[in-house]
């Protein structure tokens, strides 16, 4: 029973357009969220992350979108270059109590294609 | 500064084998984490200690699978008797207190394993 899903298994962009990549989650009781990046033999590393008080955060190139009502969040990269090409995770925490540690989904393949 | 550090990086197996893998977390961090990424189920959480002490192991597929954290720069993930199932890369994470909500995890690079 995931909590945090990500439909699309993969996505193919071409370089210096925008790629969008979407999160759903069931759990409301979810009050971060964040993004993780992932190349080959690499673990996940920090890309971005939001409060629900938030319905948007930017940082440079990558935005971080909040549709609380939805539960539903996207990550935008503008403009997309090769080196984004990663398996991107969405992954989302209880702040306030019930299990520590973050949940995730099972990743989108990003591939930027020149 | 020296992030999550995991070992072995690889490691292939017989069936019935034990396997242990190791971490050290980042230095000062007081939560550390044991992820599974599969194909089928993405990353899992299978445990997570805080101040060495495990809080919640629900995410333990079987009693075959153990964990310890001796002190608060070392924990090991136990597989007896290891399958073929449990081929998967498991990482291990570590925050400064999962409870801020402006904290995050910090992976190691992971231990890609093989069960024949």
């Amino acid at each position: 029973d995931q909590q945090v899903k990500q439909n699309s298994p993969s996505l193919s962009v071409q370089e210096g357009r925008i790629s969008i990549l979407n999160c759903d989650y069931t759990n409301s009781m979810f009050d971060y969220f964040l993004w993780y990046k992932k190349y080959p033999a690499e673990g996940p590393t920090f890309l971005i992350s939001i409060s629900s008080i938030k319905d948007k955060n930017e940082d440079g190139r990558f935005t971080v979108f909040l549709n609380k009502s939805a539960k539903h969040l996207s990550l935008h990269i503008v403009p997309s270059q090769p080196g984004d090409s990663a398996v991107y995770f969405c992954a989302a925490k209880d702040s306030g109590g019930g299990a520590d540690g973050l949940t995730f989904g099972k990743g989108t393949h990003l591939i930027i294609q020149p | 500064d020296a992030g999550v550090i995991q070992s072995p990086r690889h490691e292939v197996t017989e069936m019935g084998q034990e396997v242990t893998l190791r971490c050290k977390p980042i230095s000062g961090h007081n939560s550390l984490f044991w992820y599974r990424q599969t194909m089928m189920r993405g990353l899992e959480l299978l445990i997570y200690f805080n101040n060495n002490v495990p809080i919640d192991d629900s995410g333990m597929p079987e009693d075959r699978f153990s964990a310890k954290m001796p002190n608060a720069s070392f924990s090991t993930l136990k597989i007896q008797p290891s399958e073929p199932r449990d081929s998967a890369v498991y990482f291990c994470a570590s925050s400064a207190g999962i409870r801020l909500p402006g904290n995050t995890i910090y992976f190691g690079e992971g231990s890609w394993l093989t069960v024949v």
